[in-house]
C-alpha cells in the first residue's frame, strides 16, 4: 500500500460542475496538506495548503483535511475550462534531517467540457 | 520572473553518457528539493538541501546521481552513466524555512522541470 492513495481518474465533468477531488493516507505523521495543479508537461503549481486537519477556502477552491479518517480533499466551485489539468495531492511532515519532502499521491486528470 | 528555473528544459541523450541539470531556486529561498517524476505518476523525493549542506537522500538516488548545491544559491543535479530507466523528468523547489513558532507551512515552489529521454 501506498503511502498516498489518489484516484488517477480520467474525470470529465461539464463546466459550471461542482468538482470533488481527494486523496487518503496512511501516514499518521503527515502534518501539512497541499493541492498542486499540473498542466501536461509543466511543473506542478501550488493551489491550497492546509496545516493539521480543517478547511480553507480560496476563491472557488475548498480544501479540507480530516485527519482523523486520514483524508483530504479539493472542492471546485463553477468549474471552467481553464480547470482542465492534473490535480496532485501533496502532504509532509518534517523528517529527522529536517526536510519537509512531499509525499505526492498519483494525481487525477480533469478536464471540464464548455 | 523571480520563480524557480531549470536548464535544460529538455535533455535527449544516448544510454551511458552523463548528464548535468541546473535549478535556479527563489532567490530568498533557502531550501531546495529535487524530485523525479515520470509518466503518470507524482513526483517523487531525491534529495534536499538547506542552504549549501545535502542533509537527506532517498533510497532512489543510486551511487550514480550527485547534487551540489555550492554557496547555497542554484544546484546541479548530475546522472552518470544514464540508463533508460532514469528517462523522466526532474523537478526541482524551493520553500523558505524560518526557525521560530508557529511551524512553516512548508510552501514548496517547484519550476518547470527538465525532461529527460535516455535512447
Amino acid at each position: 500500500q501506498k503511502e498516498v492513495e489518489q484516484d488517477p481518474g480520467p474525470l470529465s465533468v461539464p463546466e459550471g460542475a461542482i468538482v470533488s477531488l481527494n486523496c487518503t493516507y496512511s501516514n499518521s505523521a503527515f502534518q501539512y496538506f497541499m493541492w498542486y495543479r499540473q498542466y501536461s508537461r509543466k511543473g506542478p503549481e501550488l493551489l491550497m495548503y492546509t496545516y493539521s486537519s480543517g478547511n480553507k477556502e480560496d476563491g472557488r477552491f475548498t480544501a479540507q483535511v480530516d485527519k482523523s479518517s486520514k483524508y483530504i480533499s479539493l472542492f471546485i466551485r463553477d468549474s471552467q475550462p481553464s480547470d482542465s489539468a492534473t490535480y496532485l495531492c501533496a502532504m509532509s511532515a518534517k523528517s529527522g534531517a529536517g526536510s519537509y519532502q512531499l509525499t505526492f499521491g498519483k494525481g487525477t486528470k480533469l478536464s471540464v467540457i464548455p | 520572473d523571480t520563480g524557480v528555473s531549470q536548464d535544460p528544459r529538455h535533455k535527449i541523450t544516448k544510454r551511458g553518457q552523463n548528464v548535468t541539470f541546473r535549478c535556479d531556486p527563489i532567490s530568498e529561498h533557502n531550501r531546495l528539493y529535487w524530485y523525479r517524476q515520470t509518466l503518470g505518476q507524482g513526483p517523487e523525493f531525491l534529495t534536499y538541501f538547506q542552504n549549501e549542506a545535502q542533509l537527506e537522500k532517498s533510497r532512489l538516488l543510486s551511487d550514480r546521481f550527485s547534487a551540489e548545491r555550492p554557496k547555497g544559491s542554484f544546484s546541479t543535479l548530475e546522472i552518470q552513466r544514464t540508463e533508460q530507466g532514469d528517462s523522466a523528468m526532474y523537478l526541482c523547489a524551493s520553500s523558505l524555512a524560518v526557525f521560530w513558532e508557529p511551524p512553516t507551512p512548508n510552501e514548496q515552489f517547484f519550476g518547470p522541470g527538465t525532461r529527460l529521454t535516455v535512447l
